[in-house]
């Protein structure tokens, strides 16, 4: 079974600062896929990055990185240089790639970002 | 590339009719497009996976004969929601996978996604 857990339901960060969104794992796929998403308040989903399980580095993405450490079955999202257009609900989410194609998403995680 | 549409982007029905929500890949090929429900502050919920051709596969819990399916080519699926209720109000956000081989193909492309009101 696949699970996503992420344990912060919201965030403040101040404009300018690095904020981290933690996001936890847990499958019996040996080959996954992780994905982080942002969500507006207008519903749309937009994709922010990308991690395999086998790749070697983590994956970066403009402002955001992702914080990928396989022991701990753990994927944090890092957003640098916080922007007030960051405020929104982010999703992580986990993809098995032996295991069909079913995206499994986390509960989310509400960013605000304070001027 | 690798845009998806949905339409109409927001509905309001009365209880007892139905509705269909119509999601569309405008620039790829889609053998593979997945229909989720999301409640107000909560996550995505799979509902079913829609393959082009094939009968759509449903989570445990969702009732096939309420939310209707059809993936008719590899551009479309729609989803119609039967006599609608009250209950059913939600957003409803559809997703698009490109071809096996192509670029991206592990990702899902998103749909914006149809607010569905049943009065």
């Amino acid at each position: 079974a696949q699970k996503i857990t992420q344990t912060q339901p919201g965030m403040f960060v101040q404009e300018k600062e690095a904020v981290t969104l933690d996001c936890t794992y847990d499958t019996s796929d040996p080959s996954y896929g992780l994905f982080w998403y942002k969500q507006p308040s207008s519903g749309e989903m937009i994709f922010l990055i990308y991690q395999g399980s086998y790749d070697q580095q983590n994956a970066t993405e403009g402002r955001y990185s992702l914080n990928f450490q396989k022991a701990r079955k753990s994927a944090n999202l890092v957003i640098s240089a916080s922007q007030l257009g960051d405020s929104a609900m982010y999703f992580c989410a986990m993809r098995g790639l032996n295991t069909g194609n079913q995206f499994y998403f986390g509960t989310g995680t509400s960013l605000t970002v304070i001027p | 590339g690798a845009v998806v549409s949905q339409h109409p982007s927001r509905v309001i029905c009365k209880s007892g009719t139905s509705v269909k929500i119509e999601c569309r890949s405008l620039d790829f090929q889609a053998t593979t497009m997945f229909w989720y429900r999301q409640f107000p502050k909560q996550s995505l919920m799979l509902m079913a996976t829609s393959n082009e051709g094939s009968k759509a596969t449903y989570e445990q819990g969702v009732e096939k004969d309420k939310f209707l399916i059809n993936h008719a080519s590899l551009t479309l699926s729609t989803l119609t929601v039967t006599s609608a209720h009250p209950e059913d109000s939600s957003f409803y956000i559809c997703s698009a996978r490109r071809l096996a081989g192509a670029p991206r193909d592990n990702e899902q492309f998103f749909g914006p996604g149809t607010r569905l009101t049943v009065l």
